[in-house]
């Protein structure tokens, strides 16, 4: 099985600090992804990425930056993290360019900024 | 741009009973659809991916099936159990051209399953 591992399940961040969450996946995925998730407003993409040193915005990508130097690791930075980025992040990878594939998804981190 | 909305958005029936969950999206171009399950605080668990070539996808007590043409997914659960109660989402590609472009869920459906 594919494993998504997610650094952190809870972090607590002061306003203005650079924050790094971290994703690794074990299966040799080429697409990684980072969501939020926030009540009444669902999950939304922030990131993604389909090669090493390759990124694409999603839907809400203010305030947010992406590193992909190796190919298992995908990682969302907070340049200046905000209270309005206190959230669930959820990071999820996929096989490839085929269309027959799903996605998988890490446990998520539970970021509050105070 | 792709929508997708899911019918009810909580649901608390008492364990045992047959149950479906529904979700329906705007763009009938998709190429997969998949069904998730979230517990409390927890991330996302995969539990069943059906292509747009296929009608149905069983899993167990799970079973899913798609109408693309009238937009439709229904999650049917059998015999439900207290260990269902989660929320169920439903995701498609956020595009119809396929690749790599992430996916746009539904809201959820909350299951509470009383014992």
């Amino acid at each position: 099985d594919v494993k998504v591992t997610q650094s952190s399940r809870y972090l607590v961040k002061r306003t203005g600090e650079k924050v790094f969450l971290e994703c690794v996946q074990d299966m040799d995925h080429e697409n990684m992804f980072w969501y939020r998730q926030d009540p009444g407003l669902g999950l939304r993409l922030i990131y993604f990425s389909y090669d090493v040193k390759m990124k694409e915005k999603g839907d809400i990508p203010e305030g947010y930056s992406v590193s992909r130097e190796k190919k298992e690791r995908f990682s969302l930075i907070l340049e200046s993290a905000s209270t309005n980025q206190t959230s669930m992040y959820l990071c999820a990878t996929k096989p490839g360019q085929g269309l027959i594939y799903g996605y998988t998804f890490g446990s998520g981190t539970r970021l509050t900024v105070v | 741009k792709q929508e997708v909305t899911q019918i009810p958005a909580a649901l608390s029936v008492p364990e045992g009973e047959n149950l479906v969950l529904n979700c329906s999206f705007t763009d009938s171009a998709i190429y997969n659809l998949q069904w998730f399950r979230q517990d409390p605080g927890k991330g996302l668990t995969s539990l069943l991916l059906i292509q747009s070539s296929q009608r149905e996808q069983t899993s167990g007590r799970l079973n899913a099936s798609l109408d693309k043409s009238s937009g439709r997914s229904t999650l049917y659960i059998a015999a439900s159990q207290p260990g269902d109660s989660a929320t169920y989402l439903c995701a498609v590609p956020l595009y119809s051209g396929g690749g790599a472009d992430g996916l746009t869920f539904g809201k959820g459906t909350h299951l509470i399953i009383q014992p």
